[in-house]
């Protein structure tokens, strides 16, 4: 079983539709969760952290399951700009090196 | 500008012969990681450095691979006698701490072996 795993897509939604990626890992001692975004070609760049409470920035939302092992973004009113990919990140429990753990990623394509 | 600097942006290069790559890091940032991403894969993660420990070099997938990282800044990806199969994005991401998740990354060497 991979340490980090999404579903790959596409997802393909119009403009103004939610979305919902999930992410589930395997490591139950994981300690911190990000998501990542990385638009074609260029590098990732950090989108948001995943608290155990969950958090909100603008139209994103981030969950965490600790019991089900899996993290989540939603995405409201989805814009053509949000077309990218989306990395789901976990990282270790404390000791030993700090090592981030990337996802394969979930394409999305907002169409007009 | 004061982001991560990645060079060559571009390098092919014929099997078997060594490459180097160079990231410079954010300055002050004391993490600094070199990940790989093959066409269509995830991020493959290869070596780590935190200020002056010894490197975690787990993620290397053979003793072709070295890295090492000098006074603490700029780090340099060694990869000798290349094969077709090192074709690759080499990403490198620095961290003002570690422990923080929030890596910064360069825009990566594309690196094509013929």
């Amino acid at each position: 079983r991979k340490e980090v795993e999404q579903d790959p897509g596409p997802f393909n939604v119009p403009e103004g539709a939610t979305v919902a990626f999930n992410c589930t890992y395997s490591n139950s001692a994981s300690q911190s969760f990000f998501w990542y975004r990385q638009d074609c070609r260029k590098e990732p760049k950090l989108l948001m952290s995943v608290y155990s409470s969950g958090n909100e920035d603008g139209r994103f939302t981030a969950q965490l399951n600790r019991a089900s092992q899996y993290i989540s973004l939603l995405i409201r009113d989805s814009k053509l700009s949000d077309s990218a990919t989306y990395l789901c990140v976990v990282t270790p429990a404390s000791g030993g090196s700090y090592i981030p753990t990337f996802g394969r990623g979930t394409s999305l394509i907002v169409h007009p | 500008g004061a982001g991560v600097s990645q060079s060559p942006s571009n390098k092919v290069t014929e099997k078997g012969k060594d490459v180097e790559l160079r990231c410079d890091p954010i300055s002050g940032h004391t993490a600094l990681y070199w990940y790989r991403q093959s066409l269509g894969q995830g991020l493959e993660f290869l070596i780590y450095f935190q200020g002056n420990s010894a490197p975690d070099k787990s993620g290397l997938p053979s003793d072709r691979f070295s890295a090492e990282r000098t006074g603490g800044s700029v780090s340099t990806l060694t990869i000798q006698r290349t094969q077709q199969e090192d074709s690759a994005v080499y990403l490198c991401a620095s961290s003002p701490a570690p422990n923080t998740g929030e890596l910064f990354f360069g825009e990566g060497s594309r690196l094509t072996v013929l």
